[in-house]
């Protein structure tokens, strides 16, 4: 696709499921990031992939959180056991290499609400 | 660490005025300075961004100077038009990390 792409949208569910997010890149871009973003503050860093280098996971908040990412394509956050303070709007990142180089463009972001 | 600090919004102005969106950092050394917005609908997406002091990174009318003295980097516009409502991000990021660190946003709304 011409950006980059986020599913669910939208995902409402109960304390203690596990939840799957996923983010598709922009074809060509090595670097993928995870930002999390709870109501009324900024964005928080989670995790950083760039092409086939071990992850920069320094901003998972617990290890109820993982991610993974194969090679430049398809990657998928994971929160286990969810809680109600894991409600937030999670956005995908992709970039041509890193922030500091090229462009990041961002996916419209995946709404998780815990109940 | 590293952190941005942005004016809180919402920010209500008429066609035509002039924006300010106030924004200061910390950080060692010299990193690089971002600004990014976000429409109603979408991603955030770059608006403008200047990599060394005294620069001045401009896009769609929008300017930003880098001030190392004053670790500041205040976005302005001249005239705004109601297209111009969105969340606005201020961000910077380093070398080391390759990370962006991001203020907590200001929604600008602009009426007709």
């Amino acid at each position: 696709g011409a950006g980059v792409s986020q599913s669910p949208s939208n995902k409402v569910t109960e304390k203690g499921k596990d939840v799957e997010l996923r983010c598709d890149p922009i074809s060509g871009h090595t670097a993928l990031y995870w930002y999390r973003q709870r109501l009324g503050q900024g964005l928080e860093f989670l995790i950083y992939f760039q092409g086939n280098s071990a992850p920069d996971k320094s901003g998972l908040p617990s290890d109820r959180f993982s991610a993974e990412r194969t090679g430049e394509s398809v990657s998928t956050l994971t929160i286990q056991r969810t809680q109600q303070e894991d409600s937030a709007v999670y956005l995908c990142a992709s970039s041509f290499r890193g922030f500091m180089d090229s462009e990041a463009f961002f996916g419209q972001g995946t709404r998780l609400t815990v109940v | 660490g590293n952190s941005v600090t942005q004016m809180e919004g919402p920010v209500t102005l008429s066609e035509e005025a002039f924006l300010t969106i106030n924004c200061t950092y910390t950080a060692t050394g010299y990193p690089s300075l971002f600004w990014y917005v976000q429409y109603p609908g979408e991603g955030l997406q770059l608006l403008l961004k200047a990599t060394k002091a005294d620069d001045k990174g401009s896009n769609k009318g929008f300017e930003a100077t880098y001030r190392k003295e004053t670790t500041s980097f205040h976005l302005e516009k001249g005239s705004v038009q109601v297209s111009d409502s969105a969340v606005y991000f201020c961000a910077l990021t380093k070398a080391a990390g390759n990370k962006l660190t991001f203020g907590g946003g200001t929604r600008v709304l602009v009426k007709p």
